[in-house]
Order: C-alpha cells, then sequence, then structure tokens
C-alpha cells in the first residue's frame, strides 16, 4: 500500500498569503494518477487538482498543482476568506487507493 | 448535471447489516468505476471499494474485506454497497463518487452510525 504523508497537518496563514501544501508518497506515483480535494465542514470533498497539475472544472487559477515521483505540491497563490478548508491528496496508482491525512488550512 | 445521491444510512446495531445505494444522473453511468469512500467522524478520508464499469472488476481496502459488498445495475445508474458484519469503526460518513484518475463528483454522503 502505498502511504500518503501530508505536510503541515496544519497550516495557519493570512488572506492574501501564499499557502504550500506538501504531499509525500512511499514510493513513486504517476502524475497522471495524484489529486487533490478540498473539504469544508460538512460538505463533501470537491475536486481541485487532477494529474498532480491539472485544475478541475470551475476551479480558479490560484489553485496550482506540481510535483513528481514521490514529492507533490498545492500551491494557492493569493488566500481568499473561502479558501481555509482541510486539503487532502490521493493516488490511484496501486489497486489499493489512499488519501494523505489531510492538511488544515486555517486563518491566522 | 452530473449528480450522486446516496441513500440506506442509518443507526445499527454491531454485528448488524446495511445496505447503501447511489443514485446517478447526468453522465453515462455505464462508462464508469465508480467507488465508495468513507470518512468517520472527525477524521479523513478513505477509500473503500471501487467496481469496473461493467462490474467484473472489484476491489476493497483491507478494513472491509470479507464483509462489505460492492455491486452495480447499470440499467438502474446505480451503485450499492452490502455491508455486513458491522464494528463500531465502520460508523461514517459514506461517499460514492465517480471515477477517472480522481473522484469528482462526490454525492453528499450517508451516515452509517454503528452502536448498541
Amino acid at each position: 500500500e502505498i502511504v500518503l504523508t501530508q505536510s503541515p497537518d496544519t497550516l495557519s496563514l493570512s488572506p492574501g498569503e501564499r499557502a504550500t501544501l506538501s504531499c509525500r508518497a512511499s514510493q513513486s506515483v504517476s502524475s497522471t494518477y495524484l489529486a487533490w480535494y478540498q473539504q469544508k465542514p460538512g460538505q463533501a470533498p470537491r475536486l481541485l487538482i487532477y494529474g498532480a497539475s491539472s485544475r478541475a472544472t470551475g476551479i480558479p487559477d490560484r489553485f496550482s498543482g506540481s510535483g513528481s515521483g514521490t514529492d507533490f505540491t498545492l500551491t494557492i497563490s493569493r488566500l481568499e476568506p473561502e479558501d481555509f478548508a482541510v486539503y487532502y491528496c490521493q493516488q490511484f496508482v496501486s489497486s489499493r487507493y489512499t488519501f494523505g491525512q489531510g492538511t488544515k488550512l486555517e486563518i491566522k | 448535471q452530473v449528480q450522486l445521491v446516496e441513500s440506506g444510512g442509518g443507526l445499527v446495531k454491531p454485528g448488524g447489516s446495511l445496505r447503501l445505494s447511489c443514485a446517478a444522473s447526468g453522465f453515462t453511468f455505464s462508462d464508469y468505476y465508480m467507488s465508495w469512500i468513507r470518512q468517520a467522524p472527525g477524521k479523513g478520508l478513505e477509500w473503500v471499494s471501487y467496481i469496473s464499469s461493467s462490474g467484473t472488476t472489484i476491489n476493497y481496502a483491507d478494513s472491509v474485506k470479507g464483509r462489505f459488498t460492492i455491486s452495480r445495475d447499470n440499467a438502474k445508474k446505480s451503485l450499492y454497497l452490502q455491508m455486513n458484519s458491522l464494528r463500531a469503526e465502520d460508523t461514517a460518513v459514506y461517499y460514492c463518487a465517480k471515477e477517472v484518475n480522481s473522484f469528482d463528483p462526490w454525492g453528499q454522503g450517508t451516515l452509517v452510525t454503528v452502536s448498541s
């Protein structure tokens, strides 16, 4: 099973700042099969990024994804108030899909 | 638009059974893999099971293998999860999701509570 470790667990920033979230895999993951999701309290997760760097439909361009192999990054260029939420990375390489434990992005 | 609606959650005693359903609309259901994902209260996301478009390929997380059964009815555009021998640790919101190298969209979820 591929383990995804996200860091940090909690990130405290202010609106307008840049957020950098990390996702590290225990073994190599093809970029095609790495996705990022956003989840707000009481809501289902929403797809942000697929294929490591492609934005899903309707996702603002302040969200970007990058990385390859075992290290992937989600960047939010300028935080808006609605961006404070929990973010998860996820892999589809192995037949047992796995999620990272999540990074909570909170208002400082 | 693409929509997934789960149903069938509720309160069940340990050792009991429950069947979840997911009704799909707005896309050609029979063309896509589908998955169940769950989230225990206050915890992260855990993938539970997937099923191929035709239903011939199925996989489960180790935590539910042998107890849960995923199935689909393409004519009814519906996905199912039969959950047997339920345990307290199966308490979670269960989501269904359409899969194409990512989960999109997700349903709103249905809560399963396993408690005596």
